[in-house]
């Protein structure tokens, strides 16, 4: 079965500090899709990146970067110089592809992230 | 271009109550899924619809049902409410149901079971 862990429940920085949100997943198949969502206080979750299993080029978008690292089961997300505008929860989300899986993303617990000014 | 849009945002509701909540998809979407997003925990998977049929369910009683309509907008439905039904109710819309669809969330209904 499909398992996504966050362990990190919250994160308290300060502004233009980096912060890395860490992600682990377990998965049986080889053929999979990792996401990150962010969720501020309205409530609704935004995508913030999609990557699949087969492609571990690490990306960088803005202050935010991603690193997928097979080895280790992992997916990390870095926003560099943190604004107060970064705080929100955000979600880490496992899903198989059709061949494999249950076609459902399976969500972390989420990381608060609170950034101070 | 609206996203997805919600209704209710907040009820209220007593035990043993029904609630039916709705979603409208985004624009070009035909796959509603729903979610139950407890406080201080990520969103759990209820189930998916799809071309009006219930394709995929999640690990929730039968007192959780749903629908979609030809317009491909869809209703949660909850009977015989408990306490711990409270919590935030998502809808997310995708173009079709692979596992590799980004979602587009509502910002949810807050239910509220006393």
């Amino acid at each position: 079965a499909q398992k996504v862990t966050q362990a990190q429940t919250e994160i308290s920085v300060v502004e233009k500090e980096d912060v890395t949100l860490d992600c682990v997943y377990e998965t049986r198949d080889t053929t999979y899709y990792l996401f990150w969502y962010k969720q501020p206080p309205s409530g609704e979750l935004v995508f913030l990146i999609r990557r699949n299993s087969f492609d571990e080029q690490n990306e960088i978008s803005g202050r935010y970067s991603w690193n997928f690292q097979k080895s280790t089961s992992s997916f990390n997300f870095t926003i560099t110089a943190s604004q107060v505008v970064d705080s929100a929860v955000y979600f880490c989300a496992l899903s198989e592809a059709p061949s494999g899986g249950s076609y459902i993303p399976t969500f972390g617990r989420g990381t608060s992230l609170i950034v101070h000014p | 271009d609206a996203g997805v849009t919600q209704s209710p945002t907040h009820l209220i509701k007593t035990r043993g109550q029904q609630v039916t909540l709705r979603c409208s998809p985004k624009s070009g979407h035909d796959t509603v899924s729903w979610y139950q997003q407890a406080l201080g925990q990520g969103p759990q998977f209820i189930f998916q619809y799809y071309e009006e049929e219930e394709r995929q369910r999640g690990n929730f009683p039968d007192r959780f049902s749903g629908h979609q309509f030809p317009n491909y907008s869809s209703e949660l439905n909850v009977n015989a409410l408990l306490l711990g039904d409270s919590a935030l109710y998502l809808c997310a819309s995708s173009a079709g149901f692979s596992g590799a669809n980004v979602l587009t969330f509502g910002a949810g209904s807050r239910l509220t079971v006393l």
